[in-house]
């Protein structure tokens, strides 16, 4: 099975910054590739899809980027609602998998 | 606009079964599969399987197969998810989320908290 890796798997940065999470694919996706955030007891949503597509409703500052097996997530300038888990997913074919999450806190 | 409610919360004993239901509005209900995802405390997303509403077709992880049973019921625009032998590791958020072939997960139940425990 392909396996997907984020890095780091935890990050802190103060509010404006600019922070990008990374995603690797063991084996090439194409752009199938998704990006979701989980806020602490909250459902998860999606933000981007096919890689760089933002999803309908979400903050312009939430970018994608990326094909093959090398995906960034990247939030322009941090803002206080953004401290979540996020969680990047390759979804062009059985098994679905997610990679482990990136826990985002305000420092 | 797109809905998808789940079951309540729910405790279990060990070696018993589950059974999550996840009632669909907003959309034609047939267009569309269903996929299973669960998170146990403080971990990750998992991916348990996807069900086609449109031809019943389910595939699941290799990690659930003979333990999970998909279904929906177009009369009721209902999925349902089964998870047989429940152990304490099974103890975790189960979500419902739509899925459409080579599409992401744009639409999330609220989660059923199943816990099991003796």
């Amino acid at each position: 099975d392909i396996q997907m890796t984020q890095s780091p798997s935890s990050l802190s940065a103060s509010v404006g910054d600019r922070v990008t999470i990374t995603c690797r694919a063991s084996q090439g996706i194409s752009n199938y590739l998704a990006w979701y955030q989980q806020k602490p007891g909250k459902v998860p949503r999606l933000l981007i899809y096919a890689a760089s597509t933002l999803q309908s409703g979400v903050p312009s500052r939430f970018s994608g980027s990326g094909s093959g097996t090398d995906f960034t997530l990247t939030i322009s300038s941090l803002q206080p609602e953004d401290v979540a888990t996020y969680y990047c997913q390759k979804y062009n074919s059985a098994p679905i998998i997610f990679g482990q999450g990136t826990r985002l806190e305000i420092k | 606009q797109v809905h998808l409610e789940q079951s309540g919360a729910e405790v279990k004993q060990p070696g018993a079964s589950l059974k999550v239901s996840c009632k669909a509005s907003g959309y034609t209900f047939s267009s569309y599969g269903i996929s299973w995802v669960r998170q146990a405390p403080g971990q990750g997303l998992e991916w348990m399987g996807w069900i086609s509403v449109y031809n019943g077709k389910t595939k699941s992880a290799q990690k659930f197969q003979g333990r999970v049973t998909m279904t929906t019921d177009t009369s009721t625009t209902t999925a349902y998810m089964e998870l047989g032998s429940l152990r304490s590791d099974d103890t975790a958020v189960y979500y419902c989320a739509r899925w459409g072939w080579n599409d992401p997960f744009d639409y999330w139940g609220q989660g059923t908290l199943v816990t099991v425990s003796s």
